[in-house]
Protein backbone atom coordinates (compact mmCIF):
# COMPACT_ATOMS: atom_id res chain seq x y z
CA UNK A 1 0.00 0.00 0.00
CA UNK A 2 1.26 3.45 -1.10
CA UNK A 3 2.53 5.40 1.91
CA UNK A 4 1.62 9.67 1.55
CA UNK A 5 3.18 11.21 -1.37
CA UNK A 6 4.03 14.79 -1.45
CA UNK A 7 5.47 16.88 -4.36
CA UNK A 8 7.84 18.53 -5.31
CA UNK A 9 10.14 16.74 -2.81
CA UNK A 10 12.62 20.50 -3.18
CA UNK A 11 11.53 23.77 -4.69
CA UNK A 12 13.63 27.02 -4.43
CA UNK A 13 11.58 29.84 -5.75
CA UNK A 14 12.13 33.84 -5.94
CA UNK A 15 10.44 35.94 -3.63
CA UNK A 16 7.12 37.34 -5.07
CA UNK A 17 6.38 33.82 -7.40
CA UNK A 18 3.49 31.23 -6.68
CA UNK A 19 4.36 27.65 -5.03
CA UNK A 20 2.19 25.05 -5.38
CA UNK A 21 2.61 22.06 -3.06
CA UNK A 22 0.35 18.70 -3.78
CA UNK A 23 -0.32 15.82 -1.36
CA UNK A 24 -1.73 12.63 -1.85
CA UNK A 25 -2.89 11.30 1.41
CA UNK A 26 -3.49 7.01 1.67
CA UNK A 27 -5.88 6.03 -0.32
CA UNK A 28 -9.32 5.94 2.11
CA UNK A 29 -8.32 8.56 4.55
CA UNK A 30 -10.99 10.60 5.25
CA UNK A 31 -8.28 13.24 7.21
CA UNK A 32 -5.83 15.03 5.84
CA UNK A 33 -3.27 17.84 7.62
CA UNK A 34 -0.69 20.28 6.71
CA UNK A 35 2.36 20.97 9.10
CA UNK A 36 5.71 23.24 8.72
CA UNK A 37 8.05 23.32 10.12
CA UNK A 38 10.31 26.46 9.54
CA UNK A 39 14.08 25.74 10.59
CA UNK A 40 15.14 26.02 14.46
CA UNK A 41 11.34 25.90 15.29
CA UNK A 42 8.55 23.29 15.84
CA UNK A 43 6.64 21.49 13.45
CA UNK A 44 3.20 23.92 13.62
CA UNK A 45 0.14 22.35 12.35
CA UNK A 46 -1.69 24.22 9.48
CA UNK A 47 -4.53 22.83 8.50
CA UNK A 48 -6.81 19.45 9.18
CA UNK A 49 -9.28 18.58 6.39
CA UNK A 50 -12.13 16.02 6.92
CA UNK A 51 -12.76 14.55 3.09
CA UNK A 52 -13.23 18.30 1.19
CA UNK A 53 -13.93 19.81 4.19
CA UNK A 54 -11.77 22.12 6.22
CA UNK A 55 -12.01 21.08 9.88
CA UNK A 56 -9.52 23.59 11.18
CA UNK A 57 -7.85 25.92 9.42
CA UNK A 58 -6.59 27.84 12.61
CA UNK A 59 -3.03 27.18 12.01
CA UNK A 60 -2.70 29.09 8.12
CA UNK A 61 -0.49 31.57 8.90
CA UNK A 62 -2.27 34.69 6.44
CA UNK A 63 -4.46 34.56 3.63
CA UNK A 64 -1.46 34.06 1.22
CA UNK A 65 -1.85 30.60 1.99
CA UNK A 66 -4.81 28.62 0.11
CA UNK A 67 -5.42 25.00 0.56
CA UNK A 68 -7.81 22.75 -0.90
CA UNK A 69 -8.65 19.13 -1.17
CA UNK A 70 -10.55 18.16 -4.41
CA UNK A 71 -13.24 15.73 -4.21
CA UNK A 72 -11.74 14.84 -0.97
CA UNK A 73 -8.63 12.78 -2.32
CA UNK A 74 -5.30 14.69 -3.24
CA UNK A 75 -5.06 18.41 -1.32
CA UNK A 76 -3.04 21.15 -2.79
CA UNK A 77 -1.53 24.00 -0.69
CA UNK A 78 -0.84 27.17 -2.74
CA UNK A 79 2.09 29.82 -1.57
CA UNK A 80 1.05 33.40 -3.54
CA UNK A 81 2.80 35.12 -2.99
CA UNK A 82 6.38 33.55 -1.41
CA UNK A 83 8.09 35.83 1.27
CA UNK A 84 11.21 34.65 2.41
CA UNK A 85 9.70 33.44 5.69
CA UNK A 86 7.31 30.68 4.45
CA UNK A 87 10.68 28.80 4.07
CA UNK A 88 10.65 25.94 5.82
CA UNK A 89 9.75 21.45 5.17
CA UNK A 90 5.77 21.31 4.74
CA UNK A 91 4.81 18.12 5.75
CA UNK A 92 1.35 16.55 4.50
CA UNK A 93 -0.37 13.68 6.98
CA UNK A 94 -3.36 11.36 6.55
CA UNK A 95 -5.32 9.42 8.95
CA UNK A 96 -8.62 7.30 9.16
CA UNK A 97 -10.13 7.42 12.59
CA UNK A 98 -11.43 4.11 13.56
CA UNK A 99 -13.17 4.08 17.25
CA UNK A 100 -12.61 0.81 18.68
CA UNK A 101 -14.33 -1.41 20.47
CA UNK A 102 -12.41 0.13 24.20
CA UNK A 103 -13.76 2.99 23.63
CA UNK A 104 -10.98 5.01 22.09
CA UNK A 105 -9.53 6.72 18.51
CA UNK A 106 -7.26 4.63 16.49
CA UNK A 107 -6.08 8.23 14.91
CA UNK A 108 -2.31 6.93 13.82
CA UNK A 109 -1.27 9.93 10.97
CA UNK A 110 0.71 9.02 8.38
CA UNK A 111 3.14 11.88 7.25
CA UNK A 112 4.73 12.23 4.00
CA UNK A 113 8.92 12.87 3.34
CA UNK A 114 7.86 16.70 3.15
CA UNK A 115 8.58 19.50 0.77
CA UNK A 116 11.64 21.65 1.20
CA UNK A 117 10.87 24.92 -0.12
CA UNK A 118 12.99 27.50 -0.16
CA UNK A 119 12.19 30.89 -0.66
CA UNK A 120 15.43 33.01 -1.93
CA UNK B 1 5.47 30.44 23.80
CA UNK B 2 5.69 27.01 23.35
CA UNK B 3 3.47 25.17 25.25
CA UNK B 4 5.15 21.83 24.92
CA UNK B 5 8.68 21.87 25.52
CA UNK B 6 11.82 18.93 25.32
CA UNK B 7 14.76 21.14 26.90
CA UNK B 8 17.03 18.59 25.96
CA UNK B 9 18.38 18.70 22.30
CA UNK B 10 20.42 15.92 22.01
CA UNK B 11 21.11 12.57 24.09
CA UNK B 12 23.51 9.99 23.75
CA UNK B 13 23.45 6.58 24.99
CA UNK B 14 24.93 3.00 24.59
CA UNK B 15 23.28 -0.10 22.85
CA UNK B 16 21.27 -2.19 25.37
CA UNK B 17 21.38 0.72 27.52
CA UNK B 18 17.83 2.64 28.46
CA UNK B 19 17.17 5.76 26.66
CA UNK B 20 14.86 8.35 28.18
CA UNK B 21 13.65 10.93 26.72
CA UNK B 22 11.55 13.95 28.27
CA UNK B 23 8.64 16.39 27.65
CA UNK B 24 7.23 19.07 29.47
CA UNK B 25 4.18 21.01 28.93
CA UNK B 26 2.06 23.94 30.19
CA UNK B 27 -1.61 23.74 29.34
CA UNK B 28 -3.24 21.34 31.81
CA UNK B 29 -6.15 20.92 28.83
CA UNK B 30 -3.90 18.71 26.96
CA UNK B 31 -5.39 15.24 27.03
CA UNK B 32 -3.29 13.41 24.91
CA UNK B 33 -0.09 13.14 24.27
CA UNK B 34 2.36 10.96 20.99
CA UNK B 35 5.55 10.08 20.60
CA UNK B 36 7.03 10.45 16.98
CA UNK B 37 10.24 9.53 15.34
CA UNK B 38 11.80 11.30 12.38
CA UNK B 39 14.81 10.04 9.94
CA UNK B 40 16.44 12.51 8.34
CA UNK B 41 14.66 13.36 4.77
CA UNK B 42 11.87 11.52 5.90
CA UNK B 43 8.49 12.32 7.99
CA UNK B 44 7.78 11.65 11.08
CA UNK B 45 6.50 8.18 12.25
CA UNK B 46 3.97 8.03 15.18
CA UNK B 47 5.52 5.53 18.07
CA UNK B 48 3.50 5.70 20.90
CA UNK B 49 0.55 7.79 22.51
CA UNK B 50 -1.12 8.14 26.01
CA UNK B 51 -4.07 9.17 27.15
CA UNK B 52 -4.36 11.67 30.23
CA UNK B 53 -6.65 9.02 31.73
CA UNK B 54 -3.61 6.88 32.16
CA UNK B 55 -0.34 7.28 33.47
CA UNK B 56 1.85 4.73 31.59
CA UNK B 57 1.67 3.00 28.34
CA UNK B 58 3.77 0.10 26.96
CA UNK B 59 4.79 -1.23 23.51
CA UNK B 60 7.95 -3.39 23.32
CA UNK B 61 10.49 -1.59 23.86
CA UNK B 62 8.86 1.70 24.16
CA UNK B 63 6.99 3.09 27.08
CA UNK B 64 5.43 6.35 27.81
CA UNK B 65 5.03 7.83 31.33
CA UNK B 66 2.73 10.81 32.06
CA UNK B 67 2.90 12.35 35.19
CA UNK B 68 0.07 14.87 34.99
CA UNK B 69 0.65 17.04 38.14
CA UNK B 70 4.18 17.83 37.13
CA UNK B 71 2.90 18.30 33.76
CA UNK B 72 5.80 15.29 32.78
CA UNK B 73 6.06 12.79 30.01
CA UNK B 74 8.87 10.56 29.27
CA UNK B 75 9.52 8.11 26.70
CA UNK B 76 11.88 4.73 27.43
CA UNK B 77 13.42 2.69 24.90
CA UNK B 78 14.73 -0.26 26.45
CA UNK B 79 16.91 -2.03 25.24
CA UNK B 80 18.03 0.54 23.05
CA UNK B 81 19.44 -0.16 19.90
CA UNK B 82 21.30 1.88 16.80
CA UNK B 83 18.44 1.50 14.43
CA UNK B 84 16.48 3.79 17.27
CA UNK B 85 19.25 6.90 16.57
CA UNK B 86 16.32 9.31 15.09
CA UNK B 87 14.94 12.56 16.29
CA UNK B 88 12.11 12.00 19.07
CA UNK B 89 9.32 14.52 18.87
CA UNK B 90 6.86 15.13 21.63
CA UNK B 91 3.00 15.68 20.44
CA UNK B 92 0.05 17.01 22.49
CA UNK B 93 -3.50 18.05 21.92
CA UNK B 94 -6.77 19.17 23.46
CA UNK B 95 -9.95 17.22 22.39
CA UNK B 96 -7.98 14.51 20.93
CA UNK B 97 -9.84 11.69 22.11
CA UNK B 98 -13.42 13.51 22.14
CA UNK B 99 -13.07 13.22 18.05
CA UNK B 100 -13.10 17.26 17.86
CA UNK B 101 -9.76 18.22 17.53
CA UNK B 102 -7.02 16.74 15.76
CA UNK B 103 -4.14 19.67 16.10
CA UNK B 104 -0.80 18.31 17.31
CA UNK B 105 1.35 20.97 19.29
CA UNK B 106 4.92 19.74 18.80
CA UNK B 107 8.25 19.89 20.90
CA UNK B 108 11.34 21.24 19.05
CA UNK B 109 12.42 16.91 19.16
CA UNK B 110 15.87 15.72 21.10
CA UNK B 111 18.03 13.65 18.71
CA UNK B 112 19.11 10.41 20.32
CA UNK B 113 22.19 8.37 19.56
CA UNK B 114 23.16 4.91 20.22
CA UNK B 115 26.33 3.64 20.10
CA UNK B 116 27.30 0.13 18.97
Amino acid sequence: EAGVTQFPSHSVIEKGQTVTLRCDPISGHDNLYWYRRVMGKEIKFLLHFVKESKQDESGMPNNRFLAERTGGTYSTLKVQPAELEDSGVYFCASSQDLFDLGGAWNTEAFFGQGTRLTVV
Amino acid sequence: DQQVKQNSPSLSVQEGRISILNCDYTNSMFDYFLWYKKYPAEGPTFLISISSIKDKNEDGRFTVFLNKSAKHLSLHIVPSQPGDSAVYFCAASVGFLAGNNRKLIWGLGTSLAVNP
